[in-house]
């Protein structure tokens, strides 16, 4: 089993959907959990970024962390065209800025 | 927010030859950087974390005399692939931490190599 799994998609939404996209992992000891965004051929840039269990919102975005179920999730809501993306979670285990263990990433397609 | 810079953004190569990437921070000094490697639809691969003034570290896999990595300054890290083989092709990505929220990192735009 890989430490984190994410469906690669792609996922095709209409103009406004609201968006979840998830990962689940399997290492207890990860405390921080991000949410990066990847253009094609560009560099990921961190969205959010979550340690607790719980719930945090940032304008359309909410990232949603579940530790006992070791479920993670980041909703777009009113999503947009330029939201088309591939979204990365990213976790590690604190203390060791390096070692971020990142998902496939999801593919996501905002039709206008 | 803190800009990295990587150059060149892509390089076309013959097999047997070495290229040089390089990872600048821009507007902050990064004393530890970081090289990912990513294949078409995989995700991000630690390969190695380059520490300035010391030797870099590897990660489990990563041949170290093929990639070789130099933190030259407090802005500046390189990774030389060397020898490369078609295999090599992908696109590689640095990173550096930022100066706040401690787990944060940068990422600069990418390299796509591709090894003929």
């Amino acid at each position: 089993q890989k430490e984190v799994e994410q469906d690669p998609g792609p996922l095709s939404v209409p103009e406004g959907a609201i968006v979840s996209l998830n990962c689940t992992y399997s290492n207890s000891a990860f405390q921080y959990f991000m949410w990066y965004r990847q253009y094609s051929r560009k560099g990921p840039e961190l969205l959010m970024y979550t340690y607790s269990s719980g719930n945090k919102e940032d304008g359309r975005f909410t990232a949603q962390v579940d530790k006992s179920s070791k479920y993670i999730s980041l909703f777009i809501r009113d999503s947009q065209p330029s939201d088309s993306a591939t979204y990365l979670c990213a976790m590690n285990y604190g203390g060791s800025q390096g070692n971020l263990i990142f998902g496939k990433g999801t593919k996501l397609s905002v039709k206008p | 927010g803190a800009v990295v810079s990587q150059h060149p953004s892509w390089v076309i190569c013959k097999s047997g030859t070495s290229v040089k990437i390089e990872c600048r921070s821009l507007d902050f000094q990064a004393t530890t950087m970081f090289w990912y490697r990513q294949f078409p639809k995989q995700s991000l691969m630690l390969m190695a974390t380059s520490n300035e003034g010391s030797k870099a570290t590897y990660e489990q896999g990563v041949e170290k005399d093929k990639f070789l990595i130099n933190h030259a300054s407090l802005t500046l890290s390189t990774l030389t692939v060397t020898s490369a083989h078609p295999e090599d092709s992908s696109f590689y990505i640095c990173s550096a931490p930022g100066q706040g929220f401690s787990n944060e990192q940068f990422f600069g735009p990418g390299t796509r190599l591709t090894v003929l």
